[in-house]
């Protein structure tokens, strides 16, 4: 079983729909918390990081974390097509200090 | 510049060669880190270095796979007698100490 788990998909969405992302992980000793969005042939860009469990929001984007249940969730509010790519959960603080574990990433596509 | 650069973006070699991948992280940065992207997969963690020291190593698969950052700035991976499994994204990212790490647009890698 991998430590962190995520719904490959793919997810396609008409634009204006509410887009929800999920990955649930076993190791309680994961401290910090992210989502990345990449793009085709693009590095991953950081999109929101959050230490604490509950929700913390950046305008259309909202991080969900639940550290009792190891289940985090990323919200996108009024989907467009430029938020289509692939999402990635990235937990750290686990096992190796600085060191990400990724999940496999969910490809979400938005069509006008 | 602004952010991490890795160069070459694109990498061909043919099986049994030796190739080396080179990351300019964003300047200030001290600590720097390695992952490998196989196709439809999150990226996992190779090593860390902070500053010029190599803290982890604990994801290299090999000792075919080598990195070094000997000015605690630019860093190169190395990989010896390459195999087609080692074809993959190498991708590299760089963060302050306690900040979320920012990646590069990563090395396509191909094995022939």
């Amino acid at each position: 079983q991998k430590e962190v788990e995520q719904d490959p998909g793919p997810l396609s969405v008409p634009e204006g729909a509410i887009v929800s992302l999920n990955c649930t992980y076993s190791n309680s000793a994961f401290q910090y918390f992210m989502w990345y969005r990449q793009y085709s042939r693009k590095g991953p860009e950081l999109l929101m990081y959050t230490y604490s469990s509950g929700n913390k929001e950046d305008g259309r984007f909202t991080a969900q974390v639940d550290k009792s249940s190891k289940y985090i969730s990323l919200f996108i509010r009024d989907s467009q097509p430029s938020d289509s790519a692939t999402y990635l959960c990235a937990l750290g603080g686990g096992t190796s200090y600085g060191k990400l574990t990724f999940g496999q990433g969910t490809i979400l596509t938005v069509h006008p | 510049g602004a952010g991490v650069s890795q160069s070459p973006r694109y990498k061909v070699a043919k099986r049994g060669q030796d190739v080396a991948l080179r990351c300019d992280p964003i300047s200030g940065h001290v600590s720097l880190f390695w992952y490998q992207q196989a196709l439809g997969q999150g990226p996992e963690f190779l090593t860390y270095f902070q500053n010029e020291a190599q803290l982890d190593k604990s994801g290299l698969p090999s000792d075919r796979f080598f990195a070094e950052r000997p000015e605690g700035s630019v860093s190169t991976l190395k990989i010896q007698r390459t195999q087609q499994e080692d074809s993959a994204v190498y991708l590299c990212a760089s963060s302050k100490d306690n900040q979320p790490q920012h990646f590069g647009d990563g090395t396509r890698l191909s094995i022939l």
